[in-house]
């Protein structure tokens, strides 16, 4: 089946730091998204990139579709980046379509 | 316009009893998912409707659960005879085609 793996799965980080959040997947994607949720539990999007470089502020994320696998950098870390990470990624199936979550990487910043 | 939006918040219901659950899309977004989070794990895909396509249920948990799309837009997810191992918080997004998903608030759901 397909595998959606994240690395690492906890990250403790001072603030002002820098990291990079690693998703690796089995199988050629479609569709790719990296969400922060919240201590909240809301979902919120960070980066559409099926492939490519985007960048947002302090966040940057790359996805290398034919090596299967898409980073997260956070530079400058701050204590509101504290939560868990997670990469999805979408197939279109002759079955239907399915989207996978990874397991996540939970971050916490400490000041 | 406003966002995705879920109700109810929370909802405790005993065992046996059936739930629905409501999603509210963005307006114009011709697909909407459904995902189960489970305490401390990621999410479960369950269901996605794709404009007046059938949808794909391979992902439902089991012939308890059941979904519907009305018009279009607003969706209902079904789960008959509640069970414990059906607390978890259920989350619905939806999407302009199969692009970038925009998530709801989620309805914590707690099976007593």
């Amino acid at each position: 089946g397909i595998q959606v793996e994240q690395s690492p799965p906890d990250l403790i980080l001072q603030e002002g730091a820098n990291s990079t959040l690693r998703c690796n997947f089995s199988d050629s994607v479609n569709n790719l998204q990296w969400f922060h949720q919240n201590p909240w539990g809301q979902l919120i999007n960070l980066f559409y990139i099926p492939s490519g470089t985007k960048q947002n502020g302090r966040l940057s994320a790359t996805t290398v579709a034919t090596e299967r696998y898409s980073l997260l950098y956070i530079s400058s870390s701050q204590t509101t980046d504290s939560g868990v990470y997670f990469c999805a990624v979408g197939f279109l199936l002759d079955t239907g379509n399915q989207f996978y979550f990874g397991t996540g990487t939970s971050l916490t910043v400490i000041p | 316009g406003a966002g995705v939006s879920q109700s109810p918040s929370n909802k405790v219901t005993e065992k046996g009893k059936d739930v629905e659950l409501r999603c509210d899309p963005i307006s114009g977004h011709t697909a909407l998912y459904w995902y189960r989070q489970s305490l401390g794990q990621g999410l479960e895909f369950l269901i996605y409707f794709q404009g007046n396509s059938a949808p794909d249920k391979s992902g439902l948990p089991s012939d308890r659960f059941s979904a519907e799309r009305t018009g279009g837009s607003v969706s209902t997810l079904t789960i008959q005879r509640t069970q414990q191992e059906d607390s978890a918080v259920y989350l619905c997004a939806s999407s302009f085609g199969f692009s970038e998903q925009y998530f709801g608030p989620g309805t914590r759901l707690t099976v007593t």
